[in-house]
């Protein structure tokens, strides 16, 4: 069964700074998808970005970049100029399109980050 | 509007008595599941259906039931409902044609429930 790991139950940042949140996963699986979601205080979960796998190129999305390092099973996200409605939990999660019949969705446990003026 | 439901947003409930959450979508989504969240826990997935009729177990199916009758319809069951699950629950759908699973997962308001 695949894990996925984030390390860092809460951060914080400046208004304007650059934060990186780790994740880190655990599969024998070659061909999966890795993806950051964002849940503010309203609860819901609104995807941040995504990245296939066989994909070398880190996905970028605007403040939004990853780190994903697929030999070393690491998906970090890097939200530069950081504002105050980037204040949320952020999970990570991982699912696999192996075909051996299990698509499970396996999130990490979350890292809340705040985001000081 | 594009969008993931589910009802009852809010619901306080005493151990055994039988419940129902429903879940429907409007996006014409293959895959649909539920999703349960706790402090410290993140998400974890209870079940999962890839279409019609097909359904599978995830990580914590242990106390609960779903049925995919319909596409659009994903009812979580709880037969017999106990304290320890007491939690916010997600309902959550996505297309698996086109790009697979690399499409975004749409979730519902979510579901407090509270079993006494």
């Amino acid at each position: 069964a695949q894990t996925v790991t984030q390390s860092q139950p809460e951060m914080s940042v400046q208004e304007a700074e650059t934060v990186t949140l780790s994740c880190t996963y655990d599969t024998s699986e070659s061909n999966y998808y890795l993806f950051w979601y964002k849940q503010p205080p309203s609860r819901q979960m609104i995807l941040v970005i995504r990245q296939e796998a066989y994909k070398q190129q880190n996905a970028t999305e605007n403040r939004f970049s990853v780190n994903f390092q697929k030999a070393a099973k690491s998906f970090s996200l890097k939200i530069s100029d950081s504002q105050l409605g980037d204040t949320a939990m952020y999970f990570c999660a991982f699912i696999s399109d192996s075909g051996a019949g299990s698509y499970q969705l396996t999130f990490g446990k979350g890292t809340k980050l705040s985001v000081i003026p | 509007e594009a969008q993931v439901t589910q009802n009852p947003r809010y619901l306080i409930t005493v151990t055994g008595k039988k419940l129902t959450v429903t879940c429907s979508q409007n996006m014409n989504h293959e895959y649909m599941s539920w999703y349960r969240q706790d402090p410290g826990l993140g998400l974890r997935q209870i079940y999962y259906s890839m279409n019609v009729e097909v359904t599978d177990k995830g990580d914590v199916p242990e106390g609960y039931k779903v049925s995919r009758k319909e596409k659009r319809n994903f009812p979580l069951i709880l037969e017999s409902p106990s304290p320890n699950q007491t939690s916010l629950y997600f309902c959550a759908s996505s297309l698996t044609r086109g790009r697979g699973f690399y499409n975004e997962q749409f979730f519902g308001p979510g579901t407090r429930l509270t079993v006494l």
